[in-house]
């Protein structure tokens, strides 16, 4: 029962290829992101989306483009993979509830390792 | 601009030994929440406690204890009495209200060894 699951968890490929990374959320949250975590370990956002619409996109290239079907998921497709590309790619969720602090639940992360 | 400062890079220590991870924090906003996420080395990340900026009351969960004190601007983490499965990245990360709570400023993380 997972509550934040993305697929696949690993990825090789090679440059100039295209991919995607699924997301999916079981826990109702209105609001989901993309992290990346670089090689150093430094975790940042790339986007976020509330009840399928952008909310934020934080000066990520073009060439990654976030797709929200429905607010259970969002899928991240990366066109034109470069080296630097390769890092692990987090989904994540939260309440959208300012509230509650809106604490932000993360998937396992997916290994994206492009040669 | 918000920023997480983790000084500590790495830290060593043999089991039962108490540990504390420093966070340091910048916010402009009076209203912030501030977290504690563990990655241990499966790589999952794994949230701990979430304090907010009005409440610096300490909390004690088991082994962990956390010192928050806003005229520090520091949010201070401490394992009791260490285990080998404590070993991993601790991350610090911070959220504030004028981003509606939807962005997550995270510390470089701090590598806990906990060695038998």
């Amino acid at each position: 029962d997972t509550a934040v699951s993305q697929t696949p968890k690993y990825l090789v490929t090679q440059m100039g290829n295209d991919k995607s990374i699924k997301c999916e959320q079981n826990l109702g949250h209105d609001t989901m992101y993309w992290y990346k975590q670089d090689s150093k370990k430094f975790l940042k956002i790339m986007f976020s989306y509330n009840n399928k619409e952008l909310i934020i996109n934080e000066t990520v290239p073009n060439r990654f483009s976030p797709k929200s079907p429905d607010k259970a998921h969002l899928n991240l497709h990366i066109n034109s993979l470069e080296l630097g590309d390769s890092a692990v790619y987090f989904c994540a969720s939260s309440p959208g509830d300012s509230a509650s602090g809106n604490t932000i639940y993360f998937g396992e992360g997916s290994w994206l390792t492009v040669v | 601009a918000q920023k997480v400062t983790q000084a500590q890079t790495e830290i060593s220590v043999v089991e039962k030994e108490d540990v504390t991870l420093d966070c340091v924090y910048e916010t402009r906003d009076t209203t912030y929440y501030l977290f504690w996420y563990k990655q241990p080395p499966s790589g999952e990340l794994v949230f701990l406690i979430r304090r907010n900026s009005f409440d610096e009351q300490n909390e004690i969960s088991g082994r962990y204890s956390w010192n928050f004190q806003k005229s520090t601007s520091s949010f201070n983490f401490t394992i009791t009495a260490s285990q080998v499965v404590d070993s991993a990245v601790y991350f610090c990360a911070l959220s504030e209200a004028s981003t509606g709570f939807q962005k997550l400023v995270f510390g470089t993380g701090t590598r806990l060894l906990v060695s038998p």
